[in-house]
């Protein structure tokens, strides 16, 4: 699993409610990536850091920020939650700038209600 | 139209058949392609990777890209049960910081 665990593992919210969500991995790496993933749409890239406050957006990152402040934390912020929010989030890190692998926590499922 | 299409299944075979699993894409700034494998409620695992055209074997997966038509495949020989899951193909544009553009994934069962 790559040393990285996702929390919470299940959430259920109510629409307009701050959500945060966060992906801890404990090897270091520099590269970590936030992306959903929905039934027809498959794994779309929300936002990704190449380093501790260097962050960028992906394909959806309306409504979503991110912040890593130290190496191992990356941190998904849903400001106000909406029922289009309502995934399966994936927390992912790359090993090395010279490997496109990229090895994926094990989820987190957010219902928003 | 997505940049990357994928038939989404399911696909059920009997133990033992061969496997052939493929995307089609758009876009032929993609050069590096890969492919994925996710078991129900778990995060998806790399199984092959491939650079531009070409085919490559890791044990009973082949993997393989024509870049002429746009195409990728993966093979899966004398297929098992504990292949049962969704296969996911990804690829990525060059210089994109590792990007990855994701197909919708293929689930496969295989029944004994």
């Amino acid at each position: 699993d790559a040393g990285i665990t996702q929390s919470p593992r299940h959430k259920v919210t109510e629409t307009g409610t701050p959500v945060t969500l966060r992906c801890h991995q404990t090897e270091n790496h520099r590269y970590m990536y936030w992306y959903r993933q929905d039934p027809g749409h498959g794994l779309r890239l929300i936002h990704y850091s190449y380093g501790v406050k260097d962050t960028d957006k992906g394909e959806v990152s309306d409504g979503y920020s991110v912040s890593r402040s130290k190496t191992e934390d990356f941190l998904l912020t849903l400001e106000s939650a909406t029922s289009s929010q309502t995934s399966v989030y994936f927390c992912a890190i790359r090993p090395g700038q010279d490997t496109d692998t990229q090895y994926f926590g094990p989820g987190t499922r957010l219902t928003v209600l | 139209q997505k940049e990357v299409e994928q038939d989404p299944g399911p696909l059920s075979v009997p133990e033992g058949a061969i496997v052939s699993l493929n995307c089609t894409y758009s876009n032929s700034a993609f050069q590096y392609f890969m492919w994925y494998r996710q078991y129900s409620r778990k995060g998806p695992e790399l199984l092959m990777y491939t650079y531009s055209s070409g085919n490559k074997e890791d044990g009973r997966f082949t993997a393989q890209v024509d870049k002429s038509s746009k195409y990728i495949s993966l093979f899966i020989r004398d297929s098992q049960p504990s292949d049962s899951a969704t296969y996911l193909c990804a690829m990525r544009y060059t210089g994109t910081a590792s990007k990855l553009t994701f197909g919708t994934g293929t689930r496969l069962q295989v029944t004994l």
